[in-house]
């Protein structure tokens, strides 16, 4: 079965602090995602990326294709950064439409 | 651009009830989607559809129908709804496979 897996589940931050989150996936991909989502509120795609990095602001994705692999940072972290971190996949072949999601990260930074 | 949205925001139903949740965009985009999200688990697809007239399920599309007449609208329908599920759903919309998706605000659907 193919999945997604991000560690840590829930991470706890002091304001200012460098966060990465990670997600890992089991087979070759098309694409991977990094979305956001805060408490109670809507979901907002923060990166789509198949090799590389790319950078917006104060995040920063990474993706290893050969260690089937993706981190998510997070420089000079604030508290409005606090929110579920959601890591999904496109797998190659098959149904290449679908997207495969990890549970999430819940990120906590307190001021 | 409104962008993605959803009508709907809280619901609750009593089992066996019938009801449909809105989505609309405004972006010509083709391919839209419906997600559940359940405490625990990761976003799961219902159904999609890439394009007015053509649809296909998901990963949990039971207890669901979907319709797509227009490129703007793809509405969901509960046909007898049941307390699992209770659950957000979510909408999305993206232009093509290459491109980002762009989600709706959620509805939340509470069954008793």
């Amino acid at each position: 079965k193919n999945e997604v897996e991000q560690s840590p589940q829930n991470l706890t931050a002091q304001e200012g602090e460098f966060i990465t989150i990670n997600c890992s996936y089991s087979v070759g991909i098309s694409a991977l995602h990094w979305l956001q989502q805060h408490p109670g509120g809507g979901i907002v795609s923060l990166f789509m990326l198949s090799s590389g990095k790319k950078k917006h602001g104060r995040l920063i994705a990474t993706i290893n294709i050969q260690e089937k692999h993706s981190s998510l940072h997070i420089t000079a972290s604030h508290p409005r950064d606090s929110a579920v971190y959601i890591c999904a996949v496109r797998y190659s072949g098959g149904s290449n439409y679908k997207l495969t999601f990890g549970k999430g990260t819940l990120l906590t930074v307190n001021p | 651009n409104a962008g993605v949205t959803q009508t709907p925001k809280f619901q609750v139903l009593k089992t066996g009830q019938s009801m449909t949740l809105q989505c609309a965009q405004d972006m010509n985009h083709e391919y839209m989607s419906w997600y559940r999200q359940d405490p625990g688990m990761g976003l799961r697809l219902i159904h999609y559809s890439v394009g007015a007239g053509i649809t296909d399920q998901g990963e949990v599309p039971n207890g669901y129908n979907v319709s797509r007449s227009t490129t703007e609208d793809f509405p969901l329908r509960l046909l007898s709804a049941a307390p699992s599920q209770t659950s957000v759903y979510f909408c999305a919309s993206r232009e093509d496979l290459s491109q980002e998706q762009y989600f709706g605000p959620g509805t939340r659907l509470t069954v008793t």
